[in-house]
């Protein structure tokens, strides 16, 4: 089975611009988070999505937004960049059958630099 | 937050002998619990799980122990081998409605031959 695969895996933007991400979950995966990971936070979950609503949401401005299709892919997206959303962007599938918590597993990651 | 980076624990490791990374963990309530290895430039890899209603669950060359009385968890990789250098998180599921994984800062382990 393929695994959870981010495109694209490298990104260079500059301030001001907006930038859209793609993560693609393991087949039959429902539900799709992301995070992001600084050296400075560590790993912050920004946002879970389950059969196309978004579930759970962490703290972050609403610059950063998401969505999720009905193929359960998902994108985010990122208005207005800032020099501070340099990271690594991560995401992560898991089953979530009937909400039950389970295992997530992890892309590859975005990495987005912000000049 | 500060933008500075995280001072993550270092265990350095003898190749061979057995490792143990602990993590406390924030919240009483949280019933799911994950360890995931991360190495550079890629991301986190699932290592072993456990739920709240049990107190050891064991992999191959891993183990982990969960302590709910004093909020700890523990990882203990066996025999270890220079492939398992890398960053370890521990991540608790916080139930909130919904709910979130919610990681630790993580621990570097450095295999030294």
């Amino acid at each position: 089975k393929a695994g959870v695969t981010q495109t694209p895996r490298y990104l260079i933007k500059t301030r001001g611009q907006q930038v859209t991400l793609s993560c693609s979950p393991i087949s039959g995966h429902r539900s799709v988070s992301w995070y992001q990971q600084t050296p400075g936070q560590g790993l912050q979950f920004l946002f879970e999505y389950f059969s196309e609503t978004q579930r759970n949401k962490g703290n972050f401005p609403g610059r950063f937004s998401g969505r999720q299709f009905s193929n359960s892919r998902s994108e985010m997206n990122v208005s207005t960049l800032e020099l501070g959303d340099s990271a690594l962007y991560l995401c992560a599938s898991s089953l979530r059958t009937g909400g039950r918590v389970d295992t997530q597993y992890f892309g590859p990651g975005t990495r987005l630099t912000v000049l | 937050g500060e933008s500075v980076g995280l001072h993550l624990p270092t265990l350095s490791v003898q190749e061979g002998d057995n490792s143990i990374i602990n993590c406390a963990y924030s919240n009483s309530a949280s019933d799911y619990f994950i360890w995931y290895k991360q190495e550079s430039g890629k991301g986190p890899q699932f290592i072993i799980d456990i739920r709240s209603n049990m107190d050891k669950r064991q992999g191959q060359r891993v183990t982990v122990l969960l302590n709910k009385t004093v909020k700890h968890l523990s990882l203990q990789i066996a025999a270890t081998q220079p492939g398992d250098s890398a960053v370890y998180f521990c991540a608790e599921f916080v139930t909130d409605s919904w709910g979130k994984l919610q990681f630790g800062a993580g621990t570097q382990v450095v295999v030294t031959p």
